[in-house]
């Protein structure tokens, strides 16, 4: 089973802050990455999806990047709306797994 | 616009079946080319992947799942179904349901969840 390492676990950043999250997956999965923002008592939403597209309706300030093993979720500008808990999701091959989720926080 | 909504006990025994459905609206399960999943979220914790059932009825389950866990289709009534047996406390969760295109492999479209306990 592939297994998909995010970091760090949590996040403290000011407003206006470039924030970054890692996702290392433990073999080479393409572009087969998705990343997903979920706020407390609500679903995940989905906000990245093969590793760099923007999903429909999300700000353009959330971007993806990375192939192979390595992943990277950038927010540019960090507003308070993003505050949030965010996933990376593996789906090259099944089971598909989620990272351990990086919680965001407004320093 | 489609949508997802979970339904079933909120609590179940130790040792019994853990029966779930997801209602789907605003479209039908007959057409096109979807993976209907089931995800689970303990409190306070992350996110992990039960298995899915294809639109052709074929299914795919978690390994450490396998031996208990059930994942059906209804397309009749629109809704597809997960049996999970043998429960414990370690299957006290939030219970999503979520669909997946088999082209854009994403879940763009969630229930929003239901929590089950496991406690006699």
């Amino acid at each position: 089973d592939i297994q998909v390492t995010q970091s760090p676990p949590s996040l403290s950043a000011s407003v206006g802050d470039r924030v970054t999250i890692t996702c290392q997956a433990s073999q080479d999965i393409n572009n087969y990455l998705n990343w997903y923002q979920q706020k407390p008592g609500n679903s995940p939403k989905l906000v990245i999806f093969d590793a760099s597209n923007l999903e429909t309706g999300v700000p353009s300030r959330f971007s993806g990047s990375g192939s192979g093993t390595h992943f990277t979720f950038t927010i540019s500008s960090l507003q308070p709306e993003d505050i949030a808990t965010y996933y990376c999701q593996h789906y090259d091959s099944v089971p598909y797994s989620f990272g351990q989720g990086t919680k965001l926080e407004i320093k | 616009q489609v949508q997802l909504q979970e339904s079933g006990p909120g609590l179940v025994k130790p040792s019994e079946t853990l029966s779930l459905t997801c209602t789907v609206s605003g479209g039908s399960m007959r057409g096109g080319a979807y993976y209907w999943t089931w995800i689970r979220q303990p409190a306070g914790k992350g996110l992990e992947w039960i298995g899915r059932v294809y639109t052709s009825g074929r299914t795919s389950y978690k390994p450490s799942l396998t031996s208990r866990v059930t994942i059906s289709l209804d397309k009749s009534n629109n809704q597809f179904s997960l049996r999970l047996m043998s429960v414990t406390a370690a299957d006290t969760a939030t219970y999503f349901c979520a669909r997946a295109e088999l082209r854009e492999d994403a879940f763009r479209i969630w229930g929003q969840g239901t929590t089950v306990t496991v406690s006699s």
